[in-house]
């Protein structure tokens, strides 16, 4: 089946510092990748997404690209806020079959003022 | 419009009993996903109810199971717990089946088996 790998966090920076939160998956086929945020005591919530190869999803600043070569789906931002503290999941969708959503671990954002 | 809601908020239990978690989702939407997290193995799919019907099913023993009601809340029941039960189970929704990306997530139940 699918599987996601993320880069462990906790990762710590400071305002208006440049994010990469790496992304890996592995696939058998064509699937969707997503970027889903959990803020504290909040539920999932979907952040971007790409649906081919090369696709840029964007949103709130944030972008990843989708690399087929590279199976890689990494997520940055130019210039992060506190605001943007929060836990980060990289995740897949099948193209086929079951369609769930595959979520990596997680990786926790800690952006100090 | 209201969210994914889900109650309880916090659940503690012991070994061996059984637990019902409830999620009522977004008005209007019809599929409900329920996952599992946990520090170790992150978010796992359980499954999805779609129209009061299982339509797919991820890798957990029989002890869990769920039901979706004629007005698309959706009930997950754990029986027999165990210690690893322990978890986050967040309940999402979305308008159509599961090949409709856009999913919407609840706060959770954070379930406590001592």
């Amino acid at each position: 089946g699918d599987s996601v790998t993320q880069m462990e966090g906790p990762v710590t920076l400071s305002e208006e510092a440049f994010l990469t939160i790496n992304c890996t998956y592995t696939a058998t086929g064509y699937p969707s990748l997503f970027w889903y945020v959990q803020y504290p005591g909040e539920g999932l919530q979907l952040l971007l997404k790409a649906t081919k190869a090369d696709d840029k999803g964007s949103n709130k600043g944030f972008e990843a690209t989708y690399r087929k070569e590279t199976t890689s789906f990494h997520l940055e931002k130019g210039s992060v806020q506190v605001s943007d503290s929060a836990v980060y999941f990289c995740a897949t969708r099948e193209d086929t079959g079951r369609r769930a959503l595959t979520f990596g671990s997680g990786t926790r954002l800690q952006v100090q003022p | 419009k209201a969210g994914v809601t889900q109650t309880p908020r916090y659940l503690i239990k012991t070994r061996g009993q059984q637990v019902t978690l409830s999620c009522s989702p977004i008005s209007g939407h019809r599929s409900v996903s329920w996952y599992q997290q946990t520090p170790g193995q992150g978010l796992q799919f359980l499954f999805e109810y779609f129209s009061e019907t299982q339509r797919n099913k991820g890798n957990f023993p029989g002890r869990f199971s769920g039901r979706q009601f004629s007005n698309s809340r959706s009930e997950m029941n754990v029986s027999t717990l165990e210690l690893g039960d322990s978890a986050l189970y967040l309940c999402a929704s979305s308008l159509e089946r599961l090949t409709n990306e856009k999913l919407f997530f609840g706060s959770g139940t954070q379930l406590s088996v001592l």
